[in-house]
């Protein structure tokens, strides 16, 4: 299987825990996406890697998050001090982005979390 | 700032029949990308269509068919003949063509196909 690949699919945490998820993209694929999906709306931009570089930060994304991609290809997305905000599902998206050239985003399974 | 509306919260079609699911965006910038992106129970967001604000034609992939009308700033999703395994959320979404590309989406359309 060649596509974006997110483990673990589900984490069920308890409030003030740390979490952090893995996002493994297609292999050729220079940009990674990270989203938040909360119940009944669509998903919502939280960050952008182009290669290693984090390029830009949703408003979304408070200190308590972080996100990594230290070698260019899989990406980690931690949470630290869980609230029950924090409950959503977590969507990883790649695309290959060259001068003049702008691909689809294909998406992962995402990680559903819920905070209790 | 980039807007997408889905005003269609649930759809119920009958098996076989086709199917429309509105979707009006609004930008002020000229260069910009149309998604239709599906969604079943199983949480994976799953490309369906593109459509580019300069492309000529509208866009047709398979059974899927976007009715782009740029004047009036909308992309409808059109499924032919449609089937049980249709059954999702079809979510809208729209892409600048520079900078970060990131992906803004709709509020989604929750459709359901009847046997």
């Amino acid at each position: 299987d060649t596509g974006v690949s997110q483990n673990p699919r589900h984490k069920i945490t308890k409030r003030g825990q740390n979490v952090t998820f893995r996002c493994d993209p297609i292999s050729e694929h220079n940009r990674l996406y990270w989203y938040r999906q909360t119940l009944g709306q669509g998903p919502e931009f939280l960050t952008y890697f182009q290669n290693e570089a984090q390029l830009e930060k949703s408003r979304l994304l408070s200190d308590r998050f972080s996100a990594e991609r230290p070698k260019g290809s899989f990406s980690t997305l931690e949470i630290q001090r869980t609230e029950q905000g924090d409950s959503a599902m977590y969507l990883c998206a790649s695309s290959l982005v060259l001068a003049g050239v702008l691909e689809t985003q294909y998406f992962g399974p995402g990680t559903r979390l819920l905070v209790l | 700032a980039q807007k997408i509306t889905q005003t269609q919260p649930g759809m119920f079609v009958q098996e076989k029949e086709a199917v429309t699911l509105d979707c009006t965006y609004d930008t002020s910038d000229p260069s910009y990308g149309l998604f239709w992106y599906k969604q079943p129970s199983s949480g994976e967001m799953i490309f369906l269509i593109y459509q580019g604000s300069y492309d000529q034609q509208n866009a047709t992939e398979g059974r899927y068919s976007l009715n782009f009308q740029k004047a009036r700033k909308s992309a409808n999703l059109v499924i032919s003949a449609s089937q049980l395994g249709d059954s999702a959320m079809y979510f809208c979404a729209m892409r600048f063509n520079f900078g970060n590309e990131k992906l803004t989406f709709g509020t989604g359309t929750r459709l359901t196909i009847i046997p």
